[in-house]
């Protein structure tokens, strides 16, 4: 158990639908990290966040959208489905917000099939 | 940015046989980390092991090691005495400054019994 939660372990949707996916980090970790996994494209970076604001930013569509709130939660939310948009979403956590050695944990992802 | 490329989409090794997985990457920062991640069936994402590139001697955790060449821009992770648990995908990954990992495509390992 890396300590990292995260809520629903499986969803299924329509296409055009919206879907918010939550994490809770490590206690302790201010950094949160989401990552997608599909097939075709690997595991994919979208986005990062440290203490509540934005650090990084990856291949994250515009229809993607996440936010980091003061108890450090994080919630990744996915709007105008698509059906290339099933894929495997991790969050991540580490403890700081730069590549100083902090090792980033994974949860076991959430899975999302759009139909 | 950085790339981590990962040559070998899949290997195979026999229980209690050693096997090297490759891995190059990319980079042009001083300063990086480079970590090798084990997916099982349960698409868990596990940490295996990591490595600071400022540090010279590999890494040792249990039976798995790895072979850092910084010059050639190398970070290869050794499995010994393969068990059945082993099987799995294998990630390399590179962190950069900013924290995030770029992972490479994965290596998937089958350990025959």
């Amino acid at each position: 158990d890396s300590g990292v939660t995260q809520t629903p372990k499986h969803l299924i949707t329509a296409t055009g639908q919206r879907v918010t996916l939550r994490c809770s980090p490590r206690s302790g970790d201010l950094s949160v990290y989401w990552y997608q996994q599909s097939l075709d494209q690997g595991l994919q970076f979208l986005i990062q966040y440290y203490n509540g604001e934005e650090r990084a930013k990856g291949n994250i569509l515009e229809r993607f959208s996440a936010q980091q709130f003061p108890d450090l939660h994080s919630e990744l939310n996915l709007s105008s489905l698509e059906l290339g948009d099933s894929a495997l979403y991790f969050c991540a956590s580490s403890v700081g917000s730069s590549g100083d050695g902090n090792t980033i944990y994974f949860g076991e992802g959430s899975w999302l099939t759009v139909v | 940015a950085q790339t981590v490329t990962q040559s070998q989409p899949e290997m195979s090794v026999q229980e209690a046989e050693t096997v090297t997985l490759s891995c190059t990457y990319d980079t042009s920062e001083s300063d990086y980390y480079l970590f090798w991640y084990k997916q099982p069936p349960s698409r868990q994402m596990i940490l295996v092991i990591r490595q600071e590139a400022y540090k010279q001697q590999n890494a040792t955790e249990n039976r798995f090691s790895v072979n850092f060449q910084k010059a050639a821009k190398s970070f290869s992770l050794k499995i010994s005495d393969s068990q059945l648990g082993d099987a799995a995908m294998y990630f390399c990954g590179s962190s950069s400054t900013l924290g995030r990992l770029y992972f490479g495509r994965g290596t998937q390992l089958t350990v025959w019994p």
